[in-house]
């Protein structure tokens, strides 16, 4: 079955540099969330969309930005990077119901350095 | 949002059943229980969710208590590949992010 897909699994970025990264959510799913897992932290919760349209906001920086497209998939923008944001970013997807099973990406692994 | 505890840590060893108890006390009628696993470096992974009744699948049970104030995931025979963090996880509605509490760290002795 096909799963979410998260590019690039790697990024490399300097201080104050951009990144995007980038999710496709499995088939028909209409709900994508973002989280961010810190070094030996548990993930946290940053944004999710609904139908194109952002659903909740939790812990994002400013410095970030989401949009989730007509085709569904969705990309999260960071800009100034900087070092603690160094993490492991993961996508995940839902088709809403009333149990909202939600199937995670792989992740990107983002450095900063 | 219901808070959620686990045990830091667990140990079993190797095709022994787990028991990975989890205590909801301030659960609410509507919050399903869904169980999520995190094995090193990859995304978590769904295991099983539940709202009232017992729940099975192809990797594991679910035995909610008669009160909904606590649950058991229950791994029939541990595999080496079974040794992650488990989290439990409340949500109340649709489209609910996930809040991942300290969850339980299983390790599986050969």
């Amino acid at each position: 079955a096909a799963g979410v897909i998260q590019s690039p699994r790697h990024l490399i970025k300097e201080k104050r540099e951009t990144a995007t990264l980038k999710c496709y959510p499995i088939p028909r799913h209409d709900t994508v969330y973002w989280y961010q897992q810190g070094p030996g932290q548990d993930p946290q919760f940053l944004i999710s969309f609904y139908e194109k349209m952002q659903s909740d906001k939790g812990s994002i920086p400013d410095r970030f930005s989401a949009q989730q497209f007509s085709d569904y998939h969705s990309e999260l923008n960071m800009s100034s990077l900087e070092l603690g944001d160094s993490a492991l970013y993961f996508c995940a997807s839902s088709l809403r119901t009333s149990t909202d099973t939600q199937y995670f990406g792989p992740g990107t692994r983002l450095t900063v350095l | 949002d219901a808070k959620t505890t686990q045990p830091n840590s667990m140990e079993s060893n190797e095709e022994e059943p787990v028991h990975l108890p989890c205590n909801h006390s301030t659960i609410s009628g509507t919050d399903y229980i869904h169980w999520y696993r995190q094995l090193p470096s990859q995304g978590p992974e769904y295991v099983i969710h539940g709202l009232t009744s017992n729940v099975n699948n192809r990797m594991a049970s679910l035995a909610i208590a008669e009160d909904r104030k606590s649950s058991t995931l229950i791994l029939h025979r541990a595999t080496l590949r079974d040794a992650a963090v488990y989290y439990c996880i409340l949500t109340d509605n649709y489209g609910q992010n996930f809040v991942f509490g300290p969850g339980t760290r299983l390790s599986v002795l050969p």
